[in-house]
This record gives C-alpha cells, sequence and structure tokens, in this order.
C-alpha cells in the first residue's frame, strides 16, 4: 500500500506561469488536506476536500489559488500566475474518514524564479 | 482562533541525553494532539497521536503528555541519538476531521 504520492516533488516556475501541483491519496482515503510551508515558517492549513466537494477553503487564499478532487484521478492544487511570494513546500496529507489520522506526502518544492 | 507555540525553536544536546520538547495550545477545546518528526526536504513523519480523553502515549524511546486544562503538551526523547537530528512539530485538532493547527517546530540536533 503506497503512502500518500505527491508529485511533482521539485517545481520552478517563472513569474506569471501556472503550477499544478498532484496528490494522490493513499487506497481508500477519500478526504485530502493541502498544507503550506513558507521557509522558516510552519506549515499553515490551505484547504480540506473530499471527492468532488470542497469542505474546507477558509486557509486558502481568495486570488490565484484553486483546489480540486474529482471522482477519479488526483487531487490538485492550481496556483494560476505565480509570484515569487508563492515559493514554498506545499504538503498533502490523506484520510479514509473524518475519524481517522491524516498521512503526509514527502511535499513538493515550488520554486518561482 | 487556535495558535500553538513550541519552544525552544532550537536545540542542542550531546548524545545520550534525555531532552524535553514544549507545545503550548491557546484553546483546550481540542480533539487530539500530533508530534511529527520532519527532515529537511523531506515529509511529516507521525510519531504519537493523543486522543483528548488520553494523557500521554509511548512509543519506543518516545512519549508525549497531553494536558488539556492548561493547554500544554510534552514530548520526552529518552537517550537521544543522532538520528533524532530533526525538527519536531506538534499540531492540534480541533474537531473531528478538522484541520491541523501546526507550530512553527522545534529543530534538535544531537550531536555525537
Amino acid at each position: 500500500n503506497a503512502g500518500v504520492m505527491q508529485n511533482p516533488r521539485h517545481l520552478v516556475r517563472r513569474r506569471g506561469q501556472e503550477a499544478r501541483l498532484r496528490c494522490s491519496p493513499m487506497k481508500g482515503h477519500s478526504h485530502v488536506y493541502w498544507y503550506r510551508q513558507l521557509p522558516e515558517e510552519g506549515l499553515k492549513f490551505m484547504v480540506y476536500l473530499q471527492k468532488e466537494n470542497i469542505i474546507d477553503e477558509s486557509g486558502m487564499p481568495k486570488e490565484r489559488f484553486s483546489a480540486e478532487f474529482p471522482k477519479e484521478g488526483p487531487s490538485i492544487l492550481r496556483i494560476q500566475q505565480v509570484v515569487r511570494g508563492d515559493s514554498a513546500a506545499y504538503f498533502c496529507a490523506s484520510s479514509p474518514d473524518m475519524n481517522t489520522e491524516a498521512f503526509f506526502g514527502q511535499g513538493t518544492r515550488l520554486t518561482v524564479v | 482562533k487556535q495558535e500553538v507555540t513550541q519552544i525552544p525553536a532550537a536545540l542542542s544536546v550531546p548524545e545520550g541525553e534525555n531532552l524535553v520538547l514544549n507545545c503550548s495550545f491557546t484553546d483546550s477545546a481540542i480533539y487530539n494532539l500530533q508530534w511529527f518528526r520532519q527532515d529537511p526536504g523531506k515529509g511529516l513523519t507521525s510519531l504519537l497521536l493523543i486522543q483528548s480523553s488520553q494523557r500521554e502515549q509511548t512509543s519506543g524511546r518516545l512519549n508525549a503528555s497531553l494536558d488539556k486544562s492548561s493547554g500544554r503538551s510534552t514530548l520526552y526523547i529518552a537517550a537521544s541519538q543522532p538520528g533524532d537530528s530533526a525538527t519536531y512539530l506538534c499540531a492540534a485538532q480541533e474537531t473531528s476531521g478538522s484541520r491541523l493547527t501546526f507550530g512553527e517546530g522545534t529543530q534538535l540536533t544531537v550531536n555525537p
């Protein structure tokens, strides 16, 4: 049973480009969480999704950021028109239900140049 | 709004020493408290999870305690080893299925 898989592990984008970060949850997990870790800071919650539904997006920046978790396929965190301040490590976690602890992926390290 | 603080921010100890990492949270109405380890450039590894009804959890040389009334948790590491060098994060979960609120971590270095 593979763990939470995130790809790519490292992503470099120029300012103004779009970044797409993918998260494949563990088998049987239908709950996905995204967190961001800015340099020298702690992890901050961004969004909580279940299959095809956004449950809590209170941590998402209002503009340029969006997330989805379709019925089939991985969860996608999309950042449009990236800026240097978006450079961070983005972590995904998944759980099978609300009452079970979530397991984290290895993260995607986004660098905006 | 839940806030989680970890003290100290960094700690350097000689190998073999017992040590305590501290975590405090502002809202005592938590569902659980979790300790993670993060190695440089890597993801998070869950170490211990304490449910709100529990007082402590143990795994090998690690022991985590939880005092909800005072808003504190400690992670005790016995007989530290160089391989324990990492950043240790604590995180509070307010309700089942909700977000984790993380502290900024304690960066531990165990010197051989």
